[in-house]
């Protein structure tokens, strides 16, 4: 079946323009999480969604990041007022529960 | 906190050597433990995973035995291939399903 995809691929934008990613998730999986994968900075853990709630934000570098997920499957990230730093692939990943993630190709994000 | 260590690379090795990826980590529970790669213009995919201690993890010709006492999950194979080249990350999750990632081992086999 279908794998996780994520719009757009790529993403270029100017410093302090707000961008949306986009992740459409396995269907029928219940839990979604967003990671940021940086030079410098590895893989990071962003948000995590079950069903359309998010009980853990706790990676969300600032308040200039937040996610919604909606009727329990596509989620968006939205990244507002741009900064170089947030220059990044940004990674989906689906899961059934707590089962096993199966992660999307990404979208690289780069701030000019 | 949680915390997930690798081996710096490049790894580089010739074709039909033997692989080692040291992985150690620091976790206040149990965690379940895990193995990802990244081939060259490609997502993450699950490589091999163990739950509890003692359990090995296995897939295409790879393993990894997740050690309690030395909190190690170290990645092995017998015989490595050009194909094998890759990233490889470990990594660790707890009961909030957020997964804490090593910072990748760059591994090249060369022909």
């Amino acid at each position: 079946g279908a794998g996780v995809s994520q719009s757009p691929s790529n993403k270029v934008t100017e410093k302090g323009k707000d961008v949306e990613l986009r992740c459409d998730p396995i269907s029928g999986h219940t839990a979604l999480y967003w990671y940021r994968q940086s030079l410098g900075q590895g893989l990071e853990f962003l948000i995590y969604f079950q069903g359309n709630s998010a009980p853990d934000k706790s990676g969300l570098p600032s308040d200039r990041f937040s996610a919604e997920r909606t009727g329990g499957s596509v989620s968006t990230l939205t990244i507002q007022r741009t900064q170089q730093e947030d220059s990044a692939v940004y990674l989906c990943a689906s899961s059934e529960s707590s089962y096993e993630q199966y992660f999307g190709p990404g979208t690289r994000l780069t701030v000019t | 906190g949680n915390s997930v260590t690798q081996m710096e690379g490049p790894v580089t090795l010739s074709e039909e050597a033997f692989l080692t990826i040291n992985c150690t980590y620091t976790a206040t529970g149990y965690p379940s433990l895990f193995w990802y790669v990244q081939y060259p213009g490609e997502g993450l995919q699950l490589l091999l995973k163990a739950t509890k201690a003692d359990d090995k993890g296995s897939n295409k010709g790879f393993e990894a035995t997740y050690r309690k006492e030395t909190t190690s999950f170290h990645l092995e194979k017998g015989s490595v291939q050009v194909s094998d080249s890759a990233v490889y990350f470990c990594a660790l999750r707890e009961m909030n399903y957020q997964l804490i990632w090593g910072a990748g081992t760059k591994l090249i086999i060369k022909p």
